[in-house]
């Protein structure tokens, strides 16, 4: 099972706007708007903050958002704040559980 | 609020086993698919195994399938993870997850499985 691909690295400064890339195929991510993401910071657990494609868990910003195009799903994050510095992933999670390689998101 | 605490973990030469246990409270998991997740160092989560809620069912990763074996006993609200024929690759934090249709909502500090000589 091949992970899904997302850029390595992200950055962006205070106040900007960054999205984050997860590409699967038409029989991951393009099948199902199961589709969720994680934030990671060092030395801690996984935190959902985006499930089904685009909704928010209670407690996570709005600032956090997510969609889908055909077999690509992203992540934006607006109003980029220094706690935002992580580690990102994307997850298919119907039929087939795949993550995505994850994504370091630096605010410069 | 759910709380999950993973244990078990440690350090075993190649070719050895270790059996993780899970425990999770403000969650009844009998209704849950439930998996295990690992984070190698310094890499991304790789889903491991699933087991249905009623235990009648179980998917692993390629990698594992023939060593690892995934349980749960629903009374106690718990998941385990027998691992046998342990490879230097297998070497990861591992995480214990229920799943829903809102993904992996829920995840404990983990437990750290290292194989080395």
């Amino acid at each position: 099972q091949s992970a899904l691909t997302q850029p390595p690295s992200a950055s962006g400064s205070p106040g900007q706007s960054v999205a984050i890339s997860c590409t699967g195929t038409g029989s991951d991510v393009g099948a199902s708007n199961y589709v969720s993401w994680y934030q990671q910071h060092p030395g801690k657990a996984p935190k959902l903050i985006i499930y089904e494609v685009n909704k928010r868990p209670s407690g996570v910003p709005d600032r956090f958002s997510g969609s889908k195009s055909a077999n690509t799903a992203s992540l934006t994050v607006s109003g980029l704040q220094v706690e935002d510095e992580a580690d990102y992933y994307c997850s298919s999670y119907e039929g087939r559980k795949l993550f995505g390689g994850g994504t370091k998101l630096t605010v410069l | 609020e759910v709380q999950v605490v993973e244990s078990g973990g440690g350090s075993v030469q190649p070719g050895g086993s270790l059996r993780l246990s899970c425990t999770v409270s403000g969650l009844r998991i009998g209704n849950d698919w439930m998996s295990w997740v690992r984070q190698a160092p310094g890499k991304g989560l790789e889903w491991v195994a699933n087991t249905k809620p009623d235990g009648s069912e179980e998917h692993y990763v390629e990698s594992v399938k023939g060593r690892f074996a995934i349980s749960r006993d629903n009374d106690r609200n718990s998941l385990y993870l027998q691992m046998n024929s342990l490879r230097t690759e297998d070497t990861a934090m591992y995480y214990c997850v229920p799943e829903s249709s809102s993904g992996y909502a829920h995840w404990g500090q983990g437990t750290l499985v290292i194989v080395s000589s």
